[in-house]
């Protein structure tokens, strides 16, 4: 079983317009989770993470997540998107098997058109 | 802000050949990664390292890679005798394993094409 899945793999939206990108997760307690966003031929940059505690994060760029443990979800929100913001954006989380396992385990992707 | 670097940007490379990436994480940081990204694809993790030893590596992190932390700044992966299907983005990222929740801090990568 996947740790983080991400059901969109394209959404297009239109400049000015509302975004909500979904991530749901499949841990049984509650995970620490982080969004990424990359650039076209870029790396990864951290928009936000969650670790506990208020589940609605405010990250860079305007952008916000909420975790819902009732729905399994961490859904990453902006409530205006510039054209700058078009790019891929990755859920990620612990592995679903972690132990003491440390490295990052990431949704596909969901790619960002911004239409003007 | 302290950031990961890595060095080269882009590496092309002959089928067979060896290649080296080079990383230079932050520097207080202990654990040390490295994932990939195939073209269109998911990013993928290969290996952690921590204290001199590889502490998890994935299924693709086989025989022909192998990681090094050969001084105290830099972390290397190696990739002993390329094949067009390891053509990818290689991240390296590092953290402090005292921060909360595991955040990691990514390189920009380097881009590996092998013809």
């Amino acid at each position: 079983a996947q740790s983080v899945t991400q059901p969109d793999i394209h959404i297009t939206v239109s400049e000015g317009a509302s975004l909500e990108l979904r991530c749901n997760y499949s841990y049984g307690a509650t995970p620490y989770l982080f969004w990424y966003v990359q650039s076209p031929g870029q790396g990864l940059q951290l928009l936000l993470k969650y670790f506990s505690g208020d589940t609605l994060v405010q990250g860079i760029k305007g952008f916000e997540a909420e975790f819902k443990r009732s729905q399994s979800s961490f859904n990453l929100r902006k409530p205006s998107v510039h054209w700058s913001d078009a790019a891929e954006y990755f859920c990620a989380g612990p592995p679903i098997s972690s132990g003491s396992a440390r490295q990052l385990t990431f949704g596909s992707g969901t790619q960002l058109t911004v239409l003007p | 802000e302290p950031e990961v670097t890595q060095t080269p940007s882009h590496q092309v490379t002959q089928m067979g050949q060896e290649v080296i990436l080079r990383c230079v994480p932050i520097s207080n940081h202990l654990y040390f990664y490295w994932y990939r990204q195939i073209l269109g694809q998911k990013v993928e993790f290969l290996v952690s390292f921590y204290n001199n030893e590889i502490s998890e590596k994935s299924e693709i992190f086989d025989d022909q890679f192998s990681v090094e932390r050969p001084d105290g700044s830099n972390f290397t992966l190696k990739i002993r005798s390329t094949k067009l299907e390891d053509s990818a983005m290689y991240f390296c990222a590092s953290n402090d394993p005292t921060g909360l929740g595991n955040e990691q801090f990514f390189g920009p990568g380097t881009r590996l094409t092998v013809l």
